[in-house]
Order: C-alpha cells, then sequence, then structure tokens
C-alpha cells in the first residue's frame, strides 16, 4: 500500500496569517491526491481533488500544490472557521490511503 | 441535493453483531459504488473498501475481511455495513462515502457517520 506521511502532526496559526500542510507520498501518485477538511464531530468534506483543483463551494483562499510524491495544501488569510483537522489521501491505487491528519488550531 | 444519511449510534457488546445503514438520496443509487472508511476514537481515517451497486459484488481492504460484510437493498437505495463477532477494536466511527461525478474524483459526499461503541 501507498503510505502517506503528513506534517506537521498539530499547527498554530493566528487569524489572517498563511498556512502550509505537507504530504508526501511513499511513491509517485502522479497528482492523484486530495484534501479533505474534518470539523470536530463532523464528516470530512472534500476540499481539493487532483492536487490542486478546488471542489465546488471551498473557499479561493484553499489551494493545493505538488507533483510526484510532494504535495501540499495553502490556507491563506487564516479563517476561525478553517480550525479543523486536514487529511491528505491518494487515490492513485487501491487501497486509497489517508495521511494520518493535522490539526490546524488557532494561537 | 445528494444526501447519505446513516443510521444512529449503536453500543454492543463484544461478541455481537452490528448493522449500519447508508441511504441515499438525490441520485441514481446504481451510478455509483459505496466506500466505507472507518476512524476511531481520536485517529486518522482509515479506507474499510467498496461495494459496485449495481453488481453488488463487495471488494475489501486487506484489514476488513472475515468478519465484515457490504451489502445492499437497491429498491430501497441503501448500503449497509454488518460488523459480526464485535471486538473492541471495533469501536470506532464509520462513514460510508460517494465518489464525486466526474472519474478520479474520490469521496465527495460522505454520510453523517456512525458511532459504535463497544463494551461488556
Amino acid at each position: 500500500d501507498i503510505q502517506m506521511t503528513q506534517s506537521p502532526a498539530s499547527l498554530s496559526a493566528s487569524l489572517g496569517e498563511t498556512v502550509t500542510i505537507e504530504c508526501l507520498a511513499s511513491e509517485d501518485i502522479y497528482s492523484n491526491l486530495a484534501w479533505y477538511q474534518q470539523k470536530p464531530g463532523k464528516s470530512p468534506q472534500l476540499l481539493i481533488y487532483y492536487a490542486n483543483s478546488l471542489n465546488d463551494g471551498v473557499p479561493s483562499r484553499f489551494s493545493g500544490s505538488g507533483s510526484g510524491t510532494q504535495y501540499s495544501l495553502k490556507i491563506n488569510s487564516l479563517q476561525s472557521e478553517d480550525v479543523s483537522i486536514y487529511f491528505c489521501q491518494q487515490n492513485y491505487d487501491s487501497p486509497p490511503t489517508f495521511g494520518g491528519g493535522t490539526k490546524l488550531e488557532l494561537k | 441535493q445528494i444526501q447519505l444519511v446513516q443510521s444512529g449510534p449503536e453500543l454492543k457488546k463484544p461478541g455481537e453483531s452490528v448493522k449500519i445503514s447508508c441511504k441515499a438520496s438525490g441520485y441514481t443509487f446504481t451510478n455509483y459504488g459505496m466506500y466505507w472508511v472507518k476512524q476511531a476514537p481520536g485517529q486518522g481515517l482509515q479506507y474499510m473498501g467498496w461495494i459496485n451497486t449495481e453488481t453488488g459484488k463487495p471488494t475489501y481492504a486487506d484489514d476488513f475481511k472475515g468478519r465484515f460484510v457490504f451489502f445492499l437493498e437497491t429498491s430501497a437505495s441503501t448500503a449497509y455495513l454488518q460488523i459480526n463477532n464485535l471486538k473492541n477494536e471495533d469501536m470506532a466511527t464509520y462513514f460510508c462515502a460517494r465518489a464525486g461525478d466526474y472519474p478520479g474524483i474520490p469521496f465527495a459526499y460522505w454520510g453523517q457517520g456512525t458511532l459504535v461503541t463497544v463494551s461488556s
């Protein structure tokens, strides 16, 4: 199975800041990388697919980039509602696998 | 709009079975496979497998072969996850999920999750 390593595991940032979360795949996943946001007690919500395509309704302050084995999620101008856990997921090979998650908190 | 509505929380004893439902609406049920994802308390997401809603054929991830069963009630647009011989490590929230409208778009729609508590 393809291993997905996310960093950092937790992150504290101030309102208005820009934050970046990284995801490293154990092999090339050819941009088949998605990012999800999960708020406490809720189901995950798809933010980005194909590494950089924004899902419908997702604010433009979220963006994704990367290729090969290295990917990142950037959140510009952090808002209070962005406090969540973020997961990356590869869907290049079966089984799809998730990163361990990044818990984003407000400083 | 597309909705996946899951059954409510369950409290079970070790060795018992549990059946979780996921009722789909807002689209043609047989056009999209249904996926299942496990999230243990405070942990990440673990893919369990999926069921082909057109043929009823389930495919299980390696960690979920044996005690886990996916099945359908197509007439009711409902997918089910049954866990037999429950163990403490099965205590988790279980999500059903559907892929997006275009090929390659992963889990775009999720149920609200069903919490299974296993306690003697």
